[in-house]
């Protein structure tokens, strides 16, 4: 079964800053996609970014982009010049690229709890 | 963009009453609809997935007579936890799945059993 693990229960930045936050996941599939939510106070879930594995090319959403390495199961999330909005929990998640049924459930990992200071 | 529309946001209800929570995908039908379960500061847990037409597939470790999914139609689907206790006290999240959009969550609601 695929898991995914975010080592970082609380990170803390300096607006303007930037911040990486980590994530790695274990998985047996060739093809998957891999995202980042972002849940602020009021619980609503955000697509931040999305990657697909079979892309090379790391994604990119304004301040936002990933560092993927598919050999290391490692998906790293970095916020260029941090600003006090970015202030949410952070999930990373794994979906199959097989489609349908429950292959299609999104895993989430444990989260990461961005504080950012002014 | 797709929306889903959660209902309600906030609701208290007396420990053995049941409670509906609604979601339902405003420009989108959603073939799939995923429940899931947030304690405070924690992840969201699966709970279960629906298919419109067909009967919801539970994850392990979850009652599905006691967590009841419905998904009659592409537009909408329903989890009603029934006899509700104390313990089943928490934040419930629904998200739709469409292959153009993705996954859409819904705002979700903040059950308390009292």
């Amino acid at each position: 079964a695929q898991t995914v693990t975010q080592s970082q229960p609380e990170m803390s930045v300096q607006e303007a800053e930037t911040v990486t936050l980590s994530c790695t996941y274990d998985t047996s599939e060739s093809d998957y996609y891999l995202f980042w939510y972002k849940q602020p106070p009021s619980r609503q879930m955000i697509l931040v970014i999305r990657q697909e594995a079979y892309k090379q090319q790391n994604a990119t959403e304004n301040r936002f982009s990933v560092n993927f390495q598919k050999a290391a199961k490692s998906f790293s999330l970095k916020i260029s010049d941090s600003q006090l909005g970015d202030a949410a929990m952070y999930f990373c998640a794994y979906r199959s690229a097989f489609v349908g049924g429950a292959t299609n459930k999104l895993i989430f990992g444990t989260g990461t709890l961005l504080a950012v200071q002014p | 963009g797709a929306v889903v529309s959660q209902h309600p946001s906030r609701v208290i209800c007396k420990s053995g009453t049941s409670v509906k929570i609604e979601c339902r995908s405003l420009d989108f039908q959603a073939t799939t609809m995923f429940w899931y379960r947030q304690f405070p500061k924690q992840s969201l847990m699966l709970m279960a997935t629906s298919n419109e037409g067909s009967k919801a597939t539970y994850e392990q470790g979850v009652e599905k007579d006691k967590f009841l999914i419905n998904h009659a139609s592409l537009t909408l689907s329903t989890l009603t936890v029934t006899s509700a206790h104390p313990e089943d006290s928490s934040f419930y999240i629904c998200s739709a799945l469409d292959l153009d959009y993705g996954y859409t969550f819904g705002s979700g609601t903040r059950l308390t059993v009292v």
